[in-house]
């Protein structure tokens, strides 16, 4: 039972262009949420984050956007980098002892 | 960047047999935790530790185990590999239980079970 969806696998955009990576979640309960990006043959590293009190977090070129009436969150890069190119993961807890994970979505950004 | 190691980075093993992976940290960070990640599934949690001798399971913990001896070593054993247990294994550490922008993740050990 997938409770975090990331129904994206890949997403291509151009050098400069905004990315715009979708998230939804099924487990009312979850109550934080993060992404984390990953290169390959590295571990995942934590991106940025947003409680479910709030429904906007900026920091840097990134935002990540919560929806709680629809159970949905996105993380928007602006403007997109070449090195930006990575696995992204959306995660999901319900308090403060379990995490669980979206399958992941691969961006490429085009120079 | 954290102080993570695993070891091995790659094994290839037959079914049947016992494996051990080992995650080493520097940071004395009081919790660890195993994943394995598989296509279409990210990231999901075998077990996690909360300190020495101290350890519960996460949302896929059937057919493996964990002991935690010493604060810096984490060990995930699979007493019998199958095939489905072909993953990629990641260690994460973090000082506080649900930090999780505070977990660090170590590179990751490539388990192929033939």
């Amino acid at each position: 039972d997938q409770q975090v969806k990331q129904n994206s696998p890949s997403l291509s955009v151009q050098e400069g262009r905004i990315s715009i990576l979708n998230c939804d979640y099924t487990n009312s309960m979850f109550d934080y949420f993060l992404w984390y990006k990953k290169y390959p043959a590295e571990g995942p590293t934590f991106l940025i984050s947003i409680s479910s009190i709030k429904d906007k977090n900026e920091d840097g070129r990134f935002t990540v956007f919560l929806n709680k009436s629809a159970k949905h969150l996105s993380l928007h890069i602006v403007p997109s980098q070449p090195g930006d190119s990575a696995v992204y993961f959306c995660a999901a807890s319900p308090n403060n002892n379990d995490m669980r994970f979206g399958a992941g979505t691969r961006l490429t950004v085009k120079p | 960047d954290a102080g993570i190691t695993q070891s091995p980075r790659h094994k290839v093993t037959e079914t049947g047999t016992p494996v051990t992976l080992r995650c080493h940290q520097t940071e004395n960070h009081r919790y660890m935790y195993w994943y394995r990640q598989d296509p279409g599934h990210g990231l999901r949690l075998i077990h996690y530790s909360y300190g020495v001798k101290d350890t519960d399971k996460g949302e896929v913990s059937d057919g493996y185990s964990v002991s935690r001896s010493k604060t810096e070593d984490f060990l995930l054993t699979l007493e019998s590999a199958t095939s489905s247990q072909t993953s990629v294994y990641f260690c994460a550490i973090s000082e506080r239980l649900g930090d999780y922008n505070e977990q660090f993740f170590g590179p990751g050990t490539r388990l192929t079970v033939l």
